[in-house]
């Protein structure tokens, strides 16, 4: 089985801080995906890469910056968090990159409240 | 926005099949339908996929119409742990995934 795991569950900031959120895959997949996920706005893309040390912007970039420094980890950091930050992260990979049959695998998520 | 409709919420006796169904009228030829599904406060699950054919694994069955434009998840045993809401995707491009409002199943004991 696939297997995303991120590194909380649920995490409380204060404003300006900087905050790590760490997502690792175990099934060696090229692709990896950062979401959010909002009351009544679905899921946003933010980021994403499909190998490492590549990086391409999703939907909603901004304040927000990620790192792929091996295969199976990708890191989604805030680096001033902000309270319209609070949210829900999800993580996701992926083994076929651009095709229509791409299956993504979710983590758990991270519930980050910034105070 | 996502290119599927789904009714907002839906009723299953525990024990019975739970169909729940999705209509994507505008799917193009090469895209396939997507079944996730979210239980409170977690991750999106996948469940399965499929283009033309049925599909079966072991959490669901899908059956696509033969003119792909609506589909239906079937969970053949519904239990309580099945109380989710449930996604109907259909790909619109390589990178993303976009969730519609989904189907919100409430398993009845």
């Amino acid at each position: 089985d696939v297997k995303v795991t991120q590194s909380s569950r649920y995490l409380v900031k204060r404003t300006g801080e900087k905050v790590f959120l760490e997502c690792v895959q175990d099934m060696d997949h090229e692709n990896m995906f950062w979401y959010r996920q909002d009351p009544g706005l679905g899921l946003r893309l933010i980021y994403f890469s499909y190998d490492v040390k590549m990086k391409e912007k999703g939907d909603i970039p901004e304040g927000y910056s990620v790192s792929r420094e091996k295969k199976e980890r990708f890191s989604l950091i805030l680096e001033s968090a902000s309270t319209n930050q609070t949210s829900m992260y999800l993580c996701a990979s992926s083994s076929e990159q651009g095709e229509p049959q791409e299956t993504q695998y979710f983590g758990p998520g991270t519930r980050l409240l910034v105070l | 926005d996502a290119k599927t409709t789904q009714p907002p919420s839906m009723d299953c006796a525990e024990g019975r099949a739970a169909n729940l169904p999705c209509n994507h009228s505008t799917i193009s030829g090469n895209e396939y339908v997507y079944w996730y599904r979210q239980i409170h406060s977690q991750g999106p699950q996948y469940i399965i996929h499929g283009l033309k054919n049925n599909e079966t694994n072991e959490m669901a069955s899908l059956i696509i119409t033969e003119d792909r434009k609506s589909s239906t998840l079937i969970l053949p045993h519904a239990t309580l742990r099945d109380t989710a809401v449930y996604y109907c995707i259909v790909r619109v491009g390589p990178n993303k995934i976009i969730f519609g409002k989904g189907t919100r199943l409430h398993i009845l004991p």
